[in-house]
């Protein structure tokens, strides 16, 4: 059974329209991951959530933006895709002991057309 | 800094072994793992090691880690069409991130 499930799998938009990403969780994981995934680069991560707090990378533009309403759920909004924001972003959640170890388990993903 | 690299590509004949080789920069980490990724889908967790490892075994997979030059390598005994997919190194670092690197791609010869 899916842990991780991220809709929808592809999702195109038209440049500069607003779009959300969701991803939902089974595995009561306190952390939750938001990756960009670009071809043949390594996922970059946006921000995460521990439990309610939102903890956004430093060089994540602000045009990226995250919810997380409750455990289960958390969502990516875009506020005004541009063509350069067309690529894979992964959902991941992990445990979050915050002992190091932080197995991150992956949804599979939501590919983003900007057209 | 926080750094993880890899090389881009490695073919190899089915039913030899992989090895796959990575160098990370910050030597914080704690838990260095290996991620499998195939076309379209996610990112599967192969294995990990804790940072005071050197050696895991885990069935057709080895990873070595070696601490003071910060490399760590993945090998794949007996490697089948299978296995064929990019494979990502990564470390886990402060406050619960992890950091990839670009993956390698694995391309099996028959």
């Amino acid at each position: 059974d899916a842990m991780v499930i991220q809709n929808p799998r592809y999702q195109v938009t038209q440049f500069g329209k607003p779009v959300t990403l969701s991803c939902s969780q089974t595995l009561n994981h306190n952390v939750m991951y938001w990756y960009q995934q670009k071809s043949s680069q390594a996922p970059k991560l946006l921000f995460h959530y521990y439990d309610k707090d939102f903890n956004n990378e430093a060089d994540t533009p602000d045009n990226f933006q995250s919810r997380r309403p409750n455990t289960s759920f958390c969502f990516l909004d875009i506020r005004s895709p541009g063509l350069g924001d067309a690529a894979m972003y992964l959902c991941a959640t992990s445990r979050g002991t915050g002992a190091g170890r932080t197995e991150a388990f992956f949804g599979q993903g939501t590919r983003l057309t900007v057209v | 800094g926080e750094d993880v690299e890899q090389s881009l590509f490695l073919s190899v004949r089915e039913g030899d072994s992989s090895v796959i080789n990575c160098t990370y920069t910050d030597s914080s980490s704690t838990y260095l793992y290996w991620y499998k990724q195939e076309p379209g889908a996610g990112l599967q967790l192969l294995t990990y090691i804790f940072s005071n490892m050197d050696m895991k075994q885990d069935q057709r997979l080895t990873v070595l880690l070696n601490k003071k030059d910060k490399h760590l390598s993945l090998r794949i005994a007996d490697t089948q069409t299978g296995d064929s997919a990019i494979y990502f190194c990564a470390e886990s670092i402060r406050d619960d991130k992890i950091i990839f690197g670009k993956g390698t791609r694995l391309h099996i010869l028959p």
